[in-house]
This record gives C-alpha cells, structure tokens and sequence, in this order.
C-alpha cells in the first residue's frame, strides 16, 4: 500500500527560525511531490512542487526531494506567527493522475 | 484564471437524510475532478475521481456516490447518510494532460447528527 508519512507534531518555532517539516513515503516510483498549506477551517493551498533530486527554492520555502532515501522536507526561512498551519505532504505515485496524501505536521510560530 | 466552487459551505443534516454537494470548476475545458473527505484532525481520503464526464473512479467503497453530468461539475451524493459521513468534503481539480498542481475549492463542511 502506498504510504506518506508526516509527523503530526506540533512542531513549535520561534519566529525568525527556521522550521523543517519532514515526510517519507512508500513508493519508490513515486514521480512528485507537493507540499500545501492548511490553516484552521479552511482548505489546503500548494505552496509548491518538486519532481527532481535536490532543493527548489521559492522565497521564503526551499522543498528538498532525495529519492534514494524516499524523503522530502519544506524548509520555511524566518517562520512567521502566519505560518501556523498544518503542512500536508502528498505524492503523486508512478503513472496515476491522483495524490496520496500524509496525515499532516501542526506547525506552530511563537513571537 | 480558473477558479473552483463548492455549495453549500456548511450543511447540518440528520442521519438517514439525502446529500448533494456539488463542486464547479471555471476557466477550463476536461479537467481531472476529486473528491475528497478530512474528517476532524484526520488527513486527505480520496473518494471519488473523474477523468470525463460521465467517468467515475470510486476509491472507498461506502454509502457515497459520484457523478459528472457536465465537464466541469462534480457531485457527491448519498441516499441516507451516516453519523461517520460527517466531516470537511473537499472538491479539486488538476489539468489532465499535464497533472502538476492540484488545486482545491472552498470544502463543505457536513454535520450529521
């Protein structure tokens, strides 16, 4: 069965820091991987996407994919009180057009 | 720019009663269409997804059922409802030739009591 993982946390920060959210998953054929964002109440919203080996970096997120060790992390530079959110990790198995999705990490930025 | 809609945004219903929740999707032709259920602090359960209309995948076998009646409209519905039925149903779409970005609606939120 295909997996995504994710520590359900809370994982709490300090604003200005650095908060790496992590997810592993089961598929090796797996072909990319998406990270949202989901505040209370509301639905989830992409922050963004990665199908290579290596970091991609967009503003103040960098998603790093490494397929060997089946990883993938979202790095968020100087966390902000407005990033508390659950972060959801999904990927997108081997010739399917649908996304397994992890169970989400709770982040929480304190001021 | 494409745009996604879910109605109602809240529903509260009593057990054994009808659904309909529809979802409509705007500025683009043939998308693929999901449905999706979070139940309360629980992640993403694929329900149903469709490539055309007409074309129903259904991924949890349960009381719920899926139709596409036009290219761009997605409904979820079920003939008497569950207590377990209760949670935040969310509509998305994604390009079907090229899938990179899914891109979720609003969600309904369903009491059922």
């Amino acid at each position: 069965q295909k997996e995504v993982e994710q520590n359900s946390g809370p994982l709490s920060v300090p604003e200005g820091a650095i908060a790496s959210l992590n997810c592993t998953y089961s598929d090796r054929g797996s072909q990319s991987f998406f990270w949202y964002r989901q505040y209370s109440g509301k639905s989830p919203e992409l922050i963004m996407f990665i199908y290579s080996n290596g970091d991609k970096e967009d503003g103040r997120f960098t998603a790093q994919l490494n397929k060997a060790s089946q990883y993938v992390s979202l790095l968020i530079r100087d966390s902000q009180p407005s990033d508390s959110a659950t972060y959801l990790c999904a990927g997108r198995p081997y010739n399917t057009d649908k996304l397994i999705f992890g169970t989400g990490t709770r982040l929480q930025v304190f001021p | 720019s494409q745009t996604i809609h879910q109605w109602p945004a809240t529903l509260v219903q009593p057990v054994g009663s009808p659904l309909s929740l529809e979802c409509t999707v705007e500025g683009t032709s043939n998308p693929n269409l999901y449905w999706y259920r979070q139940a309360a602090g629980r992640g993403l359960q694929l329900l149903f997804y469709s490539v055309g209309i007409g074309q129903i995948s259904s991924e949890v076998p349960q009381n719920l059922s899926a139709s596409r009646p036009q290219d761009r409209q997605f409904i979820l519905s079920s003939k008497k409802l569950l207590l377990s039925d209760s949670g935040f149903y969310l509509c998305a779409w994604t390009f079907q030739l090229v899938f990179n970005e899914q891109f979720f609606g609003p969600g309904t939120r369903l009491t059922v009591l």
